[in-house]
């Protein structure tokens, strides 16, 4: 089945940048996501990019999509002590339902 | 213009009790959906309702059950509590099944001893 995986832990100092990565399985998803969960609340859809993408930039985030090694990755420059949060990649699988990842914690250092 | 309202925030059950989450969405959206958090596997989706008077099983449905009351609403029931079924419940909802924009309620965090 589908399956999308990430790393659990990302420490950055604030005014650096952070890069989350993701890797899916299901070569056939129209659009892949990133959500951001900030403590105790729900998650919030961040940004997404269309399967036939290369890069989509959105402010300080810039989402990069490999579809050859079906590898998804989310930067966010200049990273504020407002960014520390869980981030969660998805892709949708064959019944439009979204396979989210474990989730990658960022912390960001003052 | 509440988005998407979960009720209880906090829930402790003794295994074996039962307990109904509930969820109401006031985007108009026709579909809706429940998911399951714990730590280090992100989110699972539980059930789901593509639209009014439909439901289907998710990744992992085992020990709930779910009513789609009406466009609005959408309740998850444990029937016996087990400890388990501890973590942090999601109720979502989206426009229609292309998921390109799903909200999220704030959470339930349930515990079961």
């Amino acid at each position: 089945g589908e399956d999308v995986e990430q790393s659990l832990f990302l420490s950055v100092r604030e005014g650096d940048s952070s890069v989350i990565n993701c890797t899916y399985t299901d070569s056939s998803s129209t659009y892949l996501y990133w959500y951001k969960q900030e403590p105790g609340a729900g998650l919030q859809l961040l940004t997404y990019i269309f399967s036939n993408m290369d890069m989509k930039q959105d402010q300080r985030l810039t989402v990069l999509l490999n579809k050859k090694d079906k590898h998804l990755s989310l930067r966010i420059a200049d990273t504020q002590t407002g960014d520390s949060a869980i981030y969660f990649c998805a892709e949708v699988d064959s019944s439009y339902k979204l396979i989210f990842g474990s989730g990658t914690r960022l912390l960001v250092r003052p | 213009n509440a988005g998407v309202t979960q009720t209880p925030k906090f829930q402790v059950l003794k295994t074996g009790q039962s307990m109904t989450l509930q969820c109401a969405q006031d985007m108009n959206h026709n579909s809706m959906y429940w998911y399951r958090q714990d730590p280090g596997m992100g989110l699972r989706l539980i059930y789901y309702s593509a639209s009014e008077g439909t439901t289907d099983k998710g990744e992992v449905p085992n020990g709930y059950n779910v009513s789609r009351l009406n466009k609005r609403e959408f309740s998850l029931r444990l029937e016996s509590a087990a400890p388990s079924q501890t973590s942090v419940y999601f109720c979502a909802s989206s426009r229609d099944r292309e998921p390109e924009k799903l909200f999220f309620g704030s959470g339930t965090q349930l515990s079961v001893l």
